[in-house]
């Protein structure tokens, strides 16, 4: 069955602290994996996407996240956390064919302390 | 930067109720999506939509709902008679170069 796992519902973390959220995936065909970030009452808005390539992604508000096919993983991280990126975080995978479904996770809360 | 909107962003209605919820695509794009969410839960899909035709439904995706392109730019969700479980938030997405965009939702609240 196809399937994405976020494991941790809900996580703290302290301003200036680094961050990990973890993804594990199930996908018969080669995956294009995405993270969105929606906070409340928003929208998804795309963090970063994997399709090939440099395992190793790039995205905006200093993310990046890596794919590791033999763990069916795909982590986000970020090294130094701001107030700002409390909101919720999901994965998602999907297929290089166009009208395929994206499959999310359940998500991750992400909570900032002071 | 072109973005995808829809109108309205939060609908009332009745139970048993027809509502068409809409959504504006970016221009170039080809592919067409309807997600929703649920209030505390994951983003679903109910269906992808391109060149005038359904390519892929959900099971959430029965007789009750139906999308259409009726024009050049928009693209709809119907939901024939709602339900109080219909009562989520609607996202539509379009895509190109596997990439899907997605809208700002529309809140539907089913009473």
């Amino acid at each position: 069955a196809q399937s994405v796992t976020q494991p941790d519902i809900h996580i703290t973390v302290s301003e200036g602290a680094s961050l990990e959220l973890r993804c594990n995936y199930s996908y018969g065909a080669t995956p294009y994996l995405f993270w969105y970030v929606q906070s409340p009452g928003q929208g998804l808005q795309l963090l970063l996407k994997y399709f090939s390539g440099d395992t190793l992604v790039q995205g905006i508000k200093g993310f990046e996240a890596e794919f590791k096919r033999s763990q069916s993983s795909f982590n986000l991280r970020k090294p130094s956390v701001h107030w700002s990126d409390a909101a919720e975080y999901f994965c998602a995978v999907g297929a290089k064919q166009a009208g395929t479904a994206l499959i999310f996770g359940k998500g991750t809360t992400l909570s900032v302390s002071s | 930067e072109p973005e995808v909107t829809q109108t309205p962003s939060h609908q009332v209605t009745q139970m048993g109720q027809e509502v068409i919820l809409r959504c504006v695509p970016i221009s170039n794009h080809l592919y067409f999506y309807w997600y929703r969410q649920i209030l505390g839960q994951k983003v679903e899909f109910l269906v992808s939509f391109y060149n005038n035709e359904i390519s892929e439904k959900s099971e959430i995706f029965d007789d009750q709902f139906s999308v259409e392109r009726p024009d050049g730019s928009n693209f709809t969700l119907k939901i024939r008679s709602t339900k109080l479980e219909d009562s989520a938030m609607y996202f539509c997405a379009s895509r190109v170069e596997g990439e899907q965009y997605f809208g700002p939702g529309t809140r539907l609240t089913v009473t």
